[in-house]
């Protein structure tokens, strides 16, 4: 039973490039939410994707957007890149229906450096 | 809005010893808490969850019970392991379908 899958592991871009970052679900999953983990810290929402849509966002600038594909995988795109979004962006997938009670399944991350 | 407030670390103890990593919430409704674990180099893996008063969530040898009247859901083991050295997050599960995380206590055990 494949878990949450994140590619690339690892990534670095100059400030102002822009980035996109992928994930699939763990098999059976349909709803898939980011985060982001700057260092030290606890991760932060982003946003998260049902039914090729965004549900629900977290308090992050338009720079940050998203997609969701047929198949349940996403895209987390970054624009316009900033020193300060140097972290570990996290995919987590879910089953819907559960709402905020649903335990998420994190997959391993994507380390992001902006220098 | 709802938030979780979690013990600062670094927290080294002893192998063997107590743990006691206290968390406080606060939330409108009735939210889900939950604690999970990011060992090194690992994403993040659900440890335990509460999903309403009085519940007790275990998993491991850890244990947390959801306390409404004091908003807290401490996770507590009574003899930790080496094993055990990880960061630790609690986390909620609003109404708005998204988990709120804790900044989180990094824990060390010595052998």
């Amino acid at each position: 039973d494949a878990g949450v899958t994140q590619s690339p592991t690892h990534l670095i871009k100059t400030r102002g490039q822009q980035v996109t970052l992928r994930c699939s679900p763990k098999s059976g999953h349909d709803t898939v939410s980011w985060y982001q983990q700057a260092l030290g810290q606890g991760p932060q929402f982003i946003f998260q994707y049902y039914e090729e849509e965004e549900r629900q966002r977290g308090n992050f600038p338009d720079r940050f957007s998203g997609h969701q594909f047929p198949n349940y995988s996403s895209e987390l795109n970054v624009n316009a890149l900033l020193l300060g979004d140097s972290a570990l962006y996290l995919c987590a997938s879910s089953l819907v229906g559960t709402g905020g009670n649903s335990p998420l399944h994190f997959g391993n991350g994507t380390r992001l450096t902006v220098t | 809005g709802n938030s979780v407030t979690q013990m600062e670390g670094p927290v080294t103890l002893s192998e063997e010893a107590f743990l006691t990593i206290n968390c406080t919430y606060t939330a409108t409704g009735y939210p889900s808490l939950f604690w999970y674990v990011q060992y090194p180099g690992e994403g993040l893996q659900l440890l335990l969850k509460a999903t309403k008063a009085d519940d007790k969530g275990s998993n491991k040898g850890f244990e947390a019970t959801y306390r409404k009247e004091t908003t807290s859901f401490h996770l507590e083991k009574g003899s930790v392991q080496v094993s055990d050295s990880a960061v630790y997050f609690c986390a909620l599960g609003s109404s708005a379908s998204k988990i709120i995380f804790g900044s989180g206590t990094r824990l060390s055990i010595r052998p």
